[in-house]
């Protein structure tokens, strides 16, 4: 069964600090992907990112970046020069390619709350 | 179309009370999908339907819950006989294919059982 873990439950830091929030997720599936949101206090779920299982690539978007990295089963997020808008809580989520194509939805962490402090 | 909507935004019922929530998905998605999520835990999987056939039940659904898609549109999420357990935020998403694409989420329901 797929997990994911993500072990900061809250990370604080000062603005403009660099954060890096961590992900470390299980699947037995060679075809899986990973996702990241975001859950500002309105409670919304925004999607951040997809990434599939073949395509070990980092990303970067602006002020976030994203490291996937196989050999460790972690695909880790990270904000550079942070703002105070970026609080919110984040989760990472993992979904599996079965033969008839992603049954069971989204697995998530339990997420991390991020506080930027001005 | 704005996005996934969901009503009513809040929800406050009595013990042993039936409540039904409503989800309206993106109009061109197939795929919609119920999650609950709990304070301090991330978003859990219920259900989800392909246009109007459900086709996969978490065993977090118990019999109590039902859900409906008719016409492959809207879809209704039932708690029968709640029980305080059941407080939490009740999160609808949607997409357009299945586990390769991102999901788009409601603003949620969230559900007080006193």
């Amino acid at each position: 069964a797929q997990k994911v873990t993500q072990a900061q439950t809250e990370i604080s830091v000062v603005e403009k600090e660099d954060v890096t929030l961590d992900c470390v997720y299980e699947t037995r599936d060679t075809t899986y992907y990973l996702f990241w949101y975001k859950q500002p206090p309105s409670g919304e779920l925004v999607f951040l990112i997809r990434r599939n299982s073949f395509d070990e690539q980092n990303e970067i978007s602006g002020r976030y970046s994203w490291n996937f990295q196989k050999s460790t089963s972690s695909f880790n997020f990270t904000i550079t020069a942070s703002q105070v808008v970026d609080s919110a809580v984040y989760f990472c989520a993992l979904s599996e390619e079965y033969s008839g194509g992603g049954a069971d939805g989204l697995t998530f962490g339990k997420g991390t709350h991020l506080i930027i402090q001005p | 179309d704005t996005g996934v909507s969901q009503d009513p935004r809040h929800k406050i019922t009595k013990r042993g009370q039936n409540v039904t929530f409503r989800c309206d998905p993106i109009s061109e998605h197939n795929r919609l999908y119920w999650y609950r999520q709990t304070l301090g835990q991330g978003p859990e999987f219920l259900t989800y339907f392909q246009n109007e056939a459900q086709l996969e039940k978490s065993r977090l659904l118990s019999d109590r819950f039902s859900a409906e898609r008719p016409k492959g549109s809207f879809s209704t999420l039932e708690i029968q006989r709640t029980e305080q357990g059941d407080s939490a935020m009740y999160l609808c998403a949607s997409s357009s294919q299945g586990a390769s694409t991102e999901a788009f989420f409601g603003q949620g329901t969230r559900l007080t059982v006193v």
